[in-house]
């Protein structure tokens, strides 16, 4: 089936820091690749997407290449601040013709941005 | 436009009984999505209902069930609930592309349900 694997953290830098969370994932087609972010108490928030390889998502300074040849799809931000801290998910989506399959999610990554 | 509304935002049940969700989604949306969050097993895939048909369903028992409306919004229903269902369940919304698939999903902020 398909799986998505995420370093889980907490990740914890300090603000202007370069930031890189890791995704890979399996799948037994081509998926679309998404970075969804949760603050506390909240729902998820579509951060940025890609839907074939070699397609870059970006975001409020957020960016991820999705890598066919690598399975992968990496969250970098060049410098962050502490409003980023959150939880972001890494997820994929196939659609089999049939209907949506729903969003396979990666664990999670806490990231936590130090002043 | 408005955003996935959720009610309630907050549940408190006892085991036994059962509990019905509601979602209404983005005006114009007509996927509607459900997952469960837990701690230990994350985010997974409930069901997804289009043209209030379910077109699919992830791994959970027959207590699990959902219905679409002709408007588009969504209840689900747990019956007999147990323990391990306390969780956040999450509500998506998303538009159908031309090949009839669902384009990316907008969740709204859950209804947090605890059984007891």
């Amino acid at each position: 089936g398909n799986s998505v694997t995420q370093m889980e953290g907490p990740v914890t830098l300090s603000e202007e820091a370069f930031l890189t969370i890791n995704c890979t994932y399996t799948a037994t087609g081509y998926p679309s690749l998404f970075w969804y972010v949760q603050y506390p108490g909240e729902g998820l928030q579509l951060l940025l997407k890609a839907t074939k390889a070699d397609d870059k998502g970006s975001n409020k300074g957020f960016e991820a290449t999705y890598r066919k040849e690598t399975t992968s799809f990496h969250l970098e931000k060049g410098s962050v601040q502490v409003s980023d801290s959150a939880v972001y998910f890494c997820a994929l989506n196939m659609y089999s013709g049939g209907g949506a399959d729903g969003l396979t999610f990666g664990k999670g990554t806490h990231l936590i941005i130090q002043p | 436009k408005a955003g996935v509304t959720q009610t309630p935002r907050y549940l408190i049940k006892t085991r036994g009984q059962q509990v019905t969700l509601s979602c209404s989604p983005i005006s114009g949306h007509r996927s509607v999505s459900w997952y469960q969050q837990t701690p230990g097993q994350g985010l997974q895939f409930l069901f997804e209902y289009f043209s209030e048909t379910q077109r699919n369903k992830g791994n959970f028992p027959g207590r699990f069930s959902g219905r679409q409306f002709s408007n588009s919004r969504s209840e689900m229903n747990v019956s007999t609930l147990e323990l391990g269902d306390s969780a956040l369940y999450l509500c998506a919304s998303s538009l159908v592309g031309l090949g009839g698939g669902p384009e990316e999903q907008y969740f709204g902020p859950g209804t947090r349900l605890t059984v007891t």
